[in-house]
């Protein structure tokens, strides 16, 4: 099992639907990302987090670290936030990944 | 302020050819890592420098694969044969600091490998 589970794989919605992808985690950890990466390949980081809640315009990051759990929301959604969102926890000096959740916005 | 440069961005080779993968961190950036990304997989870390030294390179196949920091900024990662399976986007970090809360990581575009 992986230390880092992201549900679901594949989520495909309308847009302007209110998108919710979830991550748990079996481990201690220092802090967590949530990052989207483009067909391209390249990662951005979108949020790291380590307690409580952050807002970017409509991307919403919330974590419980009692539930070993974090959530990634995406307000309004627009095809052009179609991507892989990553989660992705600081354990000691490492990064564990993840395997992603492929995000498909339909116009 | 100019994020994590990699070239180049997309390469493809026959196996057993040789190839190189260049970074540039961003400035002032200690830590530096590089990761292999398989299709429909999370990254997965190949090694890690601080500075010029190397912190982590467990999960490096060591007998094709090989990654230097000469100088504690540029980074260049080589493999020597490629096989198939090498097929992947190898993606470039670094983070101001490691351990804690100062890691964030910033990653730059990858580079994009086909081995036929």
């Amino acid at each position: 099992k992986n230390e880092v589970e992201q549900s679901p794989q594949n989520l495909t919605a309308q847009e302007g639907e209110f998108i919710t992808i979830n991550c748990s985690y079996s481990v201690g950890i220092s802090a967590l990302h949530w990052l989207q990466q483009h067909p391209g390949g390249g990662i951005v980081s979108l949020f790291m987090l380590s307690s409580g809640k952050k807002k970017h315009g409509r991307l919403i990051a919330t974590i419980n670290i009692q539930e070993k759990h974090s959530s990634l929301h995406i307000t309004a959604s627009h095809p052009r936030d179609s991507a892989v969102y990553i989660c992705a926890a600081n354990r000691d000096d490492k990064i564990i990944f993840g395997k992603g959740t492929r995000l498909h916005i339909l116009p | 302020e100019a994020g994590v440069a990699q070239s180049p961005r997309y390469k493809i080779i026959e196996k057993r050819q040789s190839v190189a993968f260049w970074c540039n961190p961003i400035s002032g950036h200690a830590t530096l890592y590089w990761y292999q990304q398989i299709l429909g997989q999370g990254p997965k870390l190949l090694i890690q420098f601080q500075n010029n030294g190397v912190v982590d390179d467990s999960q490096l196949p060591k007998d094709r694969f090989s990654a230097e920091r000469l100088k504690g900024v540029d980074s260049t990662l080589k493999i020597q044969p490629a096989k198939l399976e090498d097929s992947a986007v190898y993606l470039c970090a670094s983070s101001f600091s490691y351990g804690g809360f100062y890691n964030e990581q910033f990653f730059g575009p990858g580079t994009r490998l086909t081995v036929l």
